[in-house]
């Protein structure tokens, strides 16, 4: 089993379309999560931490639930700008080594 | 200021030839890790260096990959005798300091075949 898993997609929406990912993780000794964005062929870089309590960065909220090993990533009003592959990460305690999911593509469409 | 720089951007070679990637980090930045994309498995942590600590080696998926790293700064990373499933992206990130406070920032990698 994977240790960190996503719906792989694609997800096609329209502009304006609220859409929701979700991410889960085996390794309870997981500690930090983060949500990264990769355009095609393009590196990856971070869209934002996601901490126990919820946080939110504009059209963006990410939860965390860690008792189920729950991460998701919620996008409101979604942008033609939004279309790529969303990435689930986490860190083990004790490492500094990033863990993947393998992503989940979004398309926004007109 | 520049980001974190890696050469060649594109790489082909024949199966059975040796390779060695290049990676320039953020200047200051004293960790630098390495991780390949392939089709299929998504990114894979390689291999990772913090200050002179002795390098975590435990993502090199066999004997024919290594990686150093000079002056705590510059990283070659190296594989020897390719083999078809080598073909991948070969990403580096570097960040501040260790931890999961640090942010890791990725070079536009070198996307690697493997004939």
């Amino acid at each position: 089993r994977k240790e960190v898993e996503q719906d792989p997609g694609p997800f096609n929406v329209p502009e304006g379309a609220t859409v929701a990912f979700n991410c889960t993780y085996s390794n309870s000794a997981s500690q930090s999560f983060f949500w990264y964005r990769q355009d095609c062929r393009k590196e990856p870089k971070l869209l934002m931490s996601v901490y126990s309590s919820g946080n939110e960065d504009g059209r963006f909220t990410a939860q965390l639930n860690r008792a189920s090993q729950y991460i998701s990533l919620l996008i409101r009003d979604s942008k033609l700008s939004d279309s790529a592959t969303y990435l689930c990460v986490v860190i083990v305690r004790g490492y500094s080594t990033l863990t993947f999911g393998k992503g989940t593509m979004l398309l926004v469409s007109p | 200021g520049a980001g974190v720089s890696q050469s060649p951007s594109n790489k082909v070679t024949e199966k059975g030839k040796d390779v060695e990637l290049r990676c320039d980090p953020i200047s200051g930045h004293t960790a630098l890790y390495w991780y390949r994309q392939s089709l299929g498995q998504g990114l894979e942590f390689l291999i990772y260096f913090q200050g002179n600590s002795a390098p975590d080696k435990s993502g090199l998926p066999s004997d024919r990959f290594s990686a150093e790293r000079t002056g705590g700064s510059v990283s070659t990373l190296t594989i020897q005798r390719t083999q078809q499933e080598d073909s991948a992206v070969y990403l580096c990130a570097s960040s501040l300091g260790a931890g999961d406070m640090y942010e890791q920032y990725f070079g536009p990698g070198t996307r690697l075949t493997v004939t």
